[in-house]
């Protein structure tokens, strides 16, 4: 089953725009992570978030995590044409830290 | 330099025919763990490692087998595969016993084609 949901499923935005994706999921968490993946690589983390905290930087991504509502968003801001790639959120479906869990990410597309 | 190593990039083979994929990290790392990644369906985890000795079921567990003898290496072994399992697999370690602590690193994917 899957524990984390992106939305939107593809985005497309100028360069220079900023570019928000979302996660939902289902379960309470330990931590959420997000990554990125250029086209069929390997995955790149991104940051990571623990359950206690609501907001993180990490240089031109901020992202936030609201436990309440089972979600959160990863903001990309001043995107560039590099940005261009797949966004999966990703976190922990057992409670234990173990089982992990993606889901089918966001594709963003920056056009030049 | 610190990286997760996968072996073969690229197979195809028939159905049936007993294939192993190999995974070798060289950052000391307990976790390690396989995916599967298909179009619409992201990453699903196949089996985890939070250390040697030490393996569990993922999500769609079924038609693999894993072993974690050694610290650095956990190969992933098809013993009958069929076409269903054609798919691109990664291989990710991360420090520490627990993936949701840590971040994973992950190797540079092998294409798999079962026909």
């Amino acid at each position: 089953s899957q524990q984390g949901e992106e939305d939107p499923q593809a985005l497309s935005i100028q360069e220079g725009e900023n570019a928000t994706m979302n996660c939902s999921y289902k379960t309470s968490i330990n931590n959420l992570q997000w990554y990125r993946q250029n086209s069929g690589r390997g995955l790149v983390h991104l940051i990571l978030i623990r359950s206690n905290e609501r907001e993180k930087h990490s240089g031109r991504l901020r992202v936030t995590l609201d436990t309440s509502k089972k979600s959160s968003s990863l903001l990309i801001t001043a995107s560039r044409a590099a940005d261009t790639a797949s966004y999966f959120c990703a976190t922990d479906a057992d409670n234990y830290g173990q089982n992990f869990v993606f889901g089918p990410g966001t594709r963003l597309s920056v056009l030049p | 330099e610190a990286q997760v190593t996968q072996n073969p990039r690229y197979l195809i083979t028939v159905t049936g025919k007993k294939l192993t994929v190999t995974c070798s990290q060289n950052m000391n790392h307990e976790y390690m763990s396989w995916y599967r990644q298909d179009p619409g369906l992201g990453l699903r985890q196949i089996y985890y490692s939070m250390n040697v000795e030490v393996t569990d079921k993922g999500d769609v567990p079924e038609g693999y087998k894993v072993s974690r003898k050694e610290k650095r290496n956990f190969p992933l072994i098809l013993e009958s595969p069929s076409p269903n399992q054609t798919s691109l697999y990664f291989c990710a370690s991360s420090p520490g016993g627990l993936a949701a602590f840590n971040e994973q690193f992950f190797g540079p994917g092998t294409r798999l084609t079962v026909l």
